[in-house]
């Protein structure tokens, strides 16, 4: 099975910070990687697929890049609406595996 | 517009065994991979298992395997997650979703229910 490690675990950022989260596979997932944003209390929500498109409606402030094992995603002016737990997660093979979430929070 | 509508959660006693709907409308439900996907609570995404789009084929993970079944009806746009011989740690909030065409992340997903397993 694939594993994806993320870092930091939290992050806590102001507004209009760069901010900058990590993500790896433990082997390639050559672009298949996605990113996820979820709040409290509500379902995931996709920002990013395949390692560096941005999902219709997405604002452009949300980028990711990378490929292979190492893929970060990056917001590149933090905004109020931003403070949630973001998710990647691999769909080059079965079992599908999540990383283990990144809280961003208020500084 | 997409919408996934997760039912069938609740209070189950260990060992127990309860089914899970998604109904589903807005696409044409017979040409996408649907998968479900847990979240303990307080914890991490975790992937539970997918079925094809003519529901041949289905994958699990490797904590559900031979408890759960997964199935699909066409017909009615719903799906289906029987879970049998619960646990505690399957406990969570289910969340079913649509894979995207012709990529494989999580397009759209449904509010979630919970499933909760104690005595």
């Amino acid at each position: 099975d694939i594993q994806m490690t993320q870092s930091p675990s939290t992050l806590s950022a102001s507004v209009g910070d760069r901010v900058t989260i990590t993500c790896r596979a433990s082997q390639s997932v050559s672009s298949w990687l996605a990113w996820y944003q979820q709040k409290p209390g509500k379902a995931p929500k996709i920002l990013i697929y395949k390692a560096s498109n941005l999902e219709s409606g997405v604002p452009s402030r949300f980028s990711g890049s990378g490929s292979g094992t190492e893929f970060t995603l990056t917001i590149s002016s933090l905004q109020p609406d931003d403070f949630a737990t973001y998710y990647c997660q691999e769909y080059k093979i079965y079992p599908l595996t999540f990383g283990g979430g990144t809280k961003v929070e208020i500084k | 517009e997409v919408q996934l509508l997760e039912s069938g959660g609740g209070l189950v006693q260990p060992g127990g065994s309860l089914r899970l709907s998604c109904a589903v409308s807005g696409f044409t439900f017979s040409s996408y991979t649907m998968s479900w996907v847990r979240q303990a609570p307080g914890k991490g995404l975790e992937w539970v298992s997918s079925i094809s789009a003519n529901g041949a084929s289905t994958d699990y993970a490797d904590s559900v395997k031979g408890r759960f079944t997964f199935s699909r009806d066409n017909s009615k746009n719903t799906l289906y997650l029987q879970m049998s011989n619960l646990r505690v740690d399957d406990t969570a909030v289910y969340y079913c979703a649509r894979t995207a065409l012709p990529v494989g992340h999580f397009d759209s997903w449904g509010q979630g229910t919970l499933v909760t397993v104690s005595s």
